[in-house]
């Protein structure tokens, strides 16, 4: 079926240096979503991209969507203990709409101060 | 304030006693979904409904029910709980759909 993996699992790093997860689907996706999840916190929206290639910055996040429509990733520049958390990157299943859809398992990442 | 507001946040409860866990927005969205979240299993859909009257199976229906009488309203049933159950349970709701989805605080529950 229909699947989003997600890498890595999980990631350490010190503060001030970058952060990346990669997401990819086994399908074309019509758009991801990716959202944050602190410790003891649910899913926070954090952006939708939509057209291949197509590049959003949200200060030192950075987030990238494949040409093929099948990748996507999220850059933090300068990691703070603010960014720890669970980021999680979704798309819609295979209809093309967002009613279901199909989550990565998330990245972790743990900032040392 | 825009939010998903789910009740109760903590829960224990008996093998086979009824609960309803309730959802509510106040965005006017169109969707709503219910989620568990596992260690090692992420996400996975319960179920989700479209609007009023409009519900649909997720990826782990098996064991809970919904209703959607009233827009603002999603209420999850757990007619006969089981120790499986326990986990930790996200309302999420959008207005179409396309423009991400806004999640409630969340409800921990424990089935013994």
């Amino acid at each position: 079926g229909q699947q989003v993996m997600q890498i890595p699992q999980y990631q350490h790093v010190q503060e001030g240096e970058d952060f990346t997860t990669y997401c990819n689907s086994s399908t074309t996706l019509s758009n991801i979503q990716w959202y944050k999840q602190r410790p003891g916190g649910h899913p926070v929206f954090l952006i939708q991209l939509v057209k291949s290639g197509e590049v959003k910055k949200q200060k030192r996040l950075t987030f990238q969507f494949g040409e093929a429509k099948k990748n996507s990733s999220l850059h933090i520049t300068a990691t703070q203990t603010t960014d720890v958390g669970t980021y999680f990157c979704a798309g819609p299943d295979n209809a093309g709409n967002n009613r279901k859809l199909i989550w990565g398992l998330g990245t972790s990442l743990a900032v040392n101060p | 304030e825009a939010q998903v507001t789910q009740n109760p946040r903590y829960l224990i409860t008996v093998t086979g006693k009824k609960l309803t866990v309730t959802c509510s927005q106040n965005m006017n969205h169109e969707y709503m979904s219910w989620y568990r979240q596992d260690p090692g299993l992420g996400l996975r859909q319960i179920y989700y409904s479209m609007n009023v009257e409009v519900t649909d199976k997720g990826d782990v229906p098996e064991g809970y029910k919904v209703s959607r009488k009233e827009k603002r309203n999603f209420p999850l049933i757990l007619e006969s709980p089981s120790p499986n159950q326990t986990s930790l349970y996200f309302c999420a709701s959008s207005l179409f759909g396309r423009d991400g989805y806004t999640f409630g605080s969340g409800t921990r529950l424990t089935v013994v």
